[in-house]
């Protein structure tokens, strides 16, 4: 059974912060991974994704994966209320295979 | 910029009737994936579609449901008989490449 693990939170930022979201997955086969943004009442919106160890740097956004530790994380940076939303991390086996989420953490960022 | 989208945004519907959600993926897309999200729940895979047939299928996608691309365009998801348990929102994804999935806006079910 594929499990991803996040903290459901609330998560609480100041304004400007850098907000760290984290996420642990079971399948060691899994081979990409994923961040999406999900606003309440919302469809899941792809922010960013990394499939090889390391950092990825979009903009505010960066993603780190630690395949050994089976770990995933994304930073923002300089946080804006706007950010405030679910975040979800989902893995995947590669190919065509589903992702697999985990329930999301509740980020709020206070002004 | 191009989105995937999906019809009705609410479906209401009696306990044992079927139900035919549909989604438009984007155009240039090959992968097609339905997911359901239970309220206050997790985002759940239901199935993916490639070329024409099933890819994966998750144990939640048992003989009551259904997947169709009935042309060039139009993807489909058929619950025959719906149960109280069913309702929830249904998101459908597709991807160019495999993996980089992007979401429609979803249908919310409500099985009464």
């Amino acid at each position: 059974q594929k499990e991803v693990e996040q903290n459901s939170g609330p998560l609480s930022v100041p304004e400007g912060a850098i907000a760290s979201l984290n996420c642990t997955y079971s399948d060691r086969g899994s081979q990409s991974f994923f961040w999406y943004r999900q606003y309440s009442g919302k469809s899941p919106e792809l922010i960013m994704f990394i499939y090889s160890n390391g950092d990825k740097e979009d903009g505010r956004f960066t993603a780190q994966l630690n395949k050994a530790s089976q770990y995933v994380s994304l930073l923002i940076r300089d946080s804006q209320p706007s950010d405030s939303a679910t975040y979800l991390c989902a893995v995947s086996g590669g190919g065509a295979d589903g992702l697999t989420f985990g329930k999301g953490t509740h980020l709020i960022i206070q002004p | 910029e191009p989105e995937v989208t999906q019809t009705p945004s609410h479906q209401v519907t009696q306990m044992g009737q079927e139900v035919i959600l549909r989604c438009v993926p984007i155009s240039n897309h090959l992968y097609f994936y339905w997911y359901r999200q239970i309220l206050g729940q997790k985002v759940e895979f239901l199935v993916s579609f490639y070329n024409n047939e099933i890819s994966e299928k998750s144990e939640i996608f048992d003989d009551q449901f259904s997947v169709e691309r009935p042309d060039g365009s139009n993807f489909t998801l058929k619950i025959r008989s719906t149960k109280l348990e069913d309702s929830a929102m249904y998101f459908c994804a597709s991807s160019e490449v495999y993996n980089e999935q992007f979401f429609g806006p979803g249908t919310r079910l409500t099985v009464l």
